[in-house]
């Protein structure tokens, strides 16, 4: 079975520019997350979407952030304008079911760098 | 609110040396406790986990016991190798959600 896939794998933009994160869960998986790491900190939670719904998107800083996941397959996480204190990596990953018993399953994260 | 704390690194041993990597928590009620992976270039891993007090998760010689009088799940090993080189992160779970310590490197010397 494929495993969780963002694209890019890297990003470097300028401040005040637009970049759009995509992320392709394992098919078959409801549940989506987003988190992010920002400068070597903790790992937090951005949202979480159920098929096509967002479940839970308290975690979002802003609205210069929006995520999308249409159809409830793919996701995509955008940031306009992109500030410099949004740099990090923003993972992604996707679940059969809800609960513990139901794991995780992570993509490679994509490093956003905004100069 | 819930919180993890964990010993920050980098944390440097030579091969076959014990590990302990510390992981404290602050929660209400009764969180699962995890630890995660994340090799060089790779995603994040679930190394191990432990979903109530006193049990013990354990993988690939890697061990953590859900310790709640000490709000503890350290993360051990007895002999590391090159190859358990990687950024080591504990979290719990909050409704669905993780709550994440900010991750410790791990570099092992040959």
């Amino acid at each position: 079975e494929a495993g969780v896939t963002q694209f890019p794998s890297h990003s470097v933009i300028e401040k005040g520019q637009t970049v759009t994160l995509r992320c392709d869960p394992i098919s078959g998986h409801d549940n989506l997350y987003w988190y992010r790491r920002v400068m070597g900190k903790e790992i937090k939670f951005l949202l979480h979407f159920v098929k096509e719904s967002k479940q839970d998107e308290s975690g979002m800083p802003n609205n210069r952030f929006l995520a999308e996941r249409t159809g409830g397959t793919y996701s995509t996480l955008k940031v306009q304008p992109a500030e410099l204190e949004d740099s990090g990596v923003y993972f992604c990953a996707s679940s059969q079911s809800l609960g513990h018993n139901s794991p995780l399953h992570f993509g490679n994260g994509t490093r956003l760098t905004v100069t | 609110g819930n919180s993890v704390t964990q010993m920050e690194g980098p944390v440097t041993l030579s091969e076959e040396a014990f590990l302990t990597i510390n992981c404290t928590y602050t929660a209400t009620g009764y969180p699962s406790l995890f630890w995660y992976v994340q090799y060089p270039g790779e995603g994040l891993q679930l190394l191990l986990k432990a979903t109530k007090a006193d049990d013990k998760g354990s993988n690939k010689g890697f061990e953590a016991t859900y310790r709640k009088e000490t709000t503890s799940f350290h993360l051990e090993k007895g002999s590391v190798q090159v190859s358990d080189s990687a950024v080591y992160f504990c979290a719990l779970s909050d409704n669905y959600q993780l709550i994440w310590g900010a991750g410790t490197k791990l570099i092992i010397k040959p």
